[in-house]
């Protein structure tokens, strides 16, 4: 079946060092989504990408999309201690499936 | 305040009892989700509704039931079935099947005893 992986699982910085997750899919995506789950909370939206090779930006956040449409990037520049959480992304192909996530811990 | 409700946020059952997990939305949202979460790993879909009446089986849906008979409401029944039901249980709703950003509610955490 189709599967989206994620990597790192784990990534421990010290603030103000940057951080990036990938994910990559099995199989060509309609689309991604990229949501954030504090510890004890829930997944929320950060962001969706539709187009092939499309880069977004949120503040210190960039977000990319493959030219094939099969894997995406997570970028934060000079992390905070309120990054901390678990990144997850999410592909759309006949339905949602959501990568294994990241979670980042960020050393003050 | 428009969001998605799930009750109770924590439960406790004793093997071979079903338990049924509640989630309502005041969003007016078509789709609606269950998803199962275990520690350090992803979101596995369990069930999902495109659309009121209509419910499909998601990858894991063996030991689990739903219903949608109202469009605000998606509720989740773990029945004696489920092997493994210690888990934290999401919730959550588009606009449209496959549409948009998914809206999660705050979540239930199941614990067997």
């Amino acid at each position: 079946g189709q599967q989206v992986m994620q990597i790192p699982q784990y990534q421990h910085v010290q603030e103000g060092e940057d951080f990036t997750t990938y994910c990559n899919s099995s199989t060509t995506l309609s689309n991604i989504q990229w949501y954030k789950q504090r510890p004890g909370g829930h997944p929320v939206f950060l962001i969706q990408l539709v187009k092939s090779g499309e880069v977004k930006k949120q503040k210190r956040l960039t977000f990319q999309f493959g030219e094939a449409k099969k894997n995406s990037s997570l970028h934060i520049t000079a992390t905070q201690t309120t990054d901390v959480g678990t990144y997850f992304c999410a592909g759309m192909g006949n339905q949602f499936y959501f990568g294994t996530g990241t979670s980042l811990t960020v050393i003050p | 305040d428009g969001g998605i409700t799930q009750s109770p946020k924590y439960l406790f059952r004793k093997e071979g009892q079903n338990v049924t997990l509640s989630c309502e939305q005041n969003l007016n949202h078509d789709a609606m989700y269950w998803y199962r979460q275990d520690p350090g790993q992803g979101l596995r879909l369990i069930y999902y509704s495109q659309i009121v009446n209509d419910f499909q089986k998601g990858d894991i849906a063996e030991g689990y039931s739903v219903s949608r008979e109202k469009k605000e409401s998606f509720p989740l029944t773990v029945t004696s079935a489920q092997k493994n039901p210690t888990a934290f249980y999401l919730c959550a709703s588009s606009i449209a099947w496959g549409t948009g950003e998914l809206f999660f509610g705050e979540g239930s955490r199941l614990t067997v005893l």
